[in-house]
């Protein structure tokens, strides 16, 4: 499978605890996206990186939260000490020029 | 400030019959403006991609519409099937450099039933 793969697919978690999610994008795609997205909403974009370098950050992402992509392929988001309304969709994607592919996202539940 | 906004927000049709959501935007400058299909707890699909000066593009049975005068666009999705049920979300760039900034709308959710 060559597209985009996030692990782990679902996380169940505990409030207080933290969490790290992985995203392995495209290959050779130079552009990787972090997204949130709740039930009935579109996607929230987090954050943005061009090869290793993190670009931009919306303001969504607290202190809480933080995202590397060390070697310019796959990439980490932590976040640490969940609350409740941490609790949705974390979508990644990645592209190489134009069109956002994404990956299947991950399942996060902050009980 | 820049807005996507789509309709119906559900539809629910009969298998085989066609069907068409639409999307309004506000963003201005604008770039691209694409379909994405999500499926339940999936990541979104891109179905189309156009530009400013495309008027249409298909893809099978999905057909975006594009009128950047009005700044209207629509889906036309002909002779539904049962995996055609999912959220159709409309998502408009404003920015023609990497396409980071996708401002999105909230989607319509399509039911085919049998």
């Amino acid at each position: 499978d060559t597209g985009v793969s996030q692990n782990p697919r679902h996380k169940i978690t505990k409030r207080g605890q933290n969490v790290t999610f992985r995203c392995d994008p495209i290959s050779e795609h130079n552009r990787l996206y972090w997204y949130r997205q709740t039930l009935g909403q579109g996607p929230e974009f987090l954050t943005y990186f061009q090869n290793e370098a993190q670009l931009e950050k919306s303001r969504l992402l607290s202190d809480r939260f933080s995202a590397e992509r060390p070697k310019g392929s796959f990439s980490t988001l932590e976040i640490q000490r969940t609350e409740q309304g941490d609790s949705a969709m974390y979508l990644c994607a990645s592209s190489s020029s134009g069109e956002q592919f994404f990956g299947p996202g991950t399942r996060l539940t902050v009980l | 400030k820049n807005q996507v906004e789509q309709s119906p927000q559900s539809l629910i049709i009969l298998e085989g019959k066609n069907c068409t959501l639409q999307c309004n935007y506000t963003v201005s400058p604008f770039s691209n403006l694409r379909w994405y299909k999500q499926d339940t707890g999936r990541g979104p699909v891109s179905l189309t991609i156009m530009t400013f000066s495309e008027n249409t593009k298909s893809n099978g049975r999905y057909t975006a519409t594009l009128d950047a005068d009005t700044k209207q666009s629509s889906l036309h999705i002909t002779a539904s099937q049962l995996s055609d049920s999912a959220s159709y979300i409309c998502v408009v760039s404003d920015f023609a450099g990497n396409n980071r900034k996708l401002i999105w709308g909230l989607g319509t959710s399509l039911a085919v039933n049998p």
